[in-house]
């Protein structure tokens, strides 16, 4: 059985950076082709792709969100951690974490809500 | 970057047919993704690769893709289809990455 699950702060300032860490089960990031991504949904909005992380460490970013995303892998700990820079209010949303099927996502986790306020 | 438009919203009376448009640049030399969301839960993907669907979802679901169009098709609606739609594809033409469309909210009368 699939699982992800995210995990991070609930509360973030404006100007801070954010980390949040995806950790899964039921697969492994390094098996060919496999690829763990970030998506975010702000509240009443539609969803946003953020960044995704290939078995092979080859790594992808939403365009728009590009310099203030990095994201990385600890395949031993089955792990993704994304990291978002100078965070603002705008960037309150739920963030997901999702297991990638070459072009489309197949598996979610249940997300978590950051807020950024002072 | 590539654009991916939907209606807002679609209604439904039960039993009837719903249909919701995913509108892109020739979008039907792409691979086409569904996903259903209901309020306060994570998505769940309803139809990929244009038509297929995953394993549990029912028959009742269906797409198609075609020019500058593509579609979800709920046949027999019910009240539990009650939920927001959003269609996705991977856009090989800059940065590669994915892109989700606008959404649509799918009432049941």
């Amino acid at each position: 059985q699939i699982t992800l699950k995210e995990s991070g702060p609930t509360l973030v300032k404006p100007t801070q950076t954010l980390t949040l860490t995806c950790t899964f089960s039921g697969f492994s990031l390094s098996t060919s082709g496999v690829g763990v991504g970030w998506i975010r949904q702000p509240p009443g909005k539609a969803l946003e792709w953020l960044a995704l992380i290939y078995w092979d460490d080859d790594k992808r970013y939403s365009p728009s969100l590009k310099s203030r995303l990095t994201i990385t892998k600890d395949t031993s700990k089955n792990q993704v951690v994304l990291t978002m820079t100078n965070m603002d209010p705008v960037d309150t949303a739920t963030y997901y974490c999702a297991l990638g099927y070459g072009d489309y996502v197949g598996n979610w986790g249940q997300g978590t809500l950051v807020t950024v306020s002072s | 970057s590539y654009v991916l438009t939907q209606p807002p919203s679609v209604s439904v009376a039960p039993g009837q047919t719903a249909r919701i448009t995913c509108g892109g640049n020739n979008i039907g030399s792409k691979s086409v993704h569904w996903y259903q969301q209901k309020p306060g839960q994570a998505p769940v993907l309803v139809v990929y690769d244009d038509s297929d669907r995953p394993s549990g979802i029912p028959e009742r679901f269906s797409g198609s893709n075609s020019g500058n169009t593509a579609t979800l098709t709920i046949s027999r609606v019910e009240a539990g289809d009650e939920a927001d739609y959003y269609c996705q594809v991977w856009d090989s033409s800059s940065d590669l990455h994915y892109v989700f469309g606008t959404g649509t909210k799918v009432t049941v009368l």
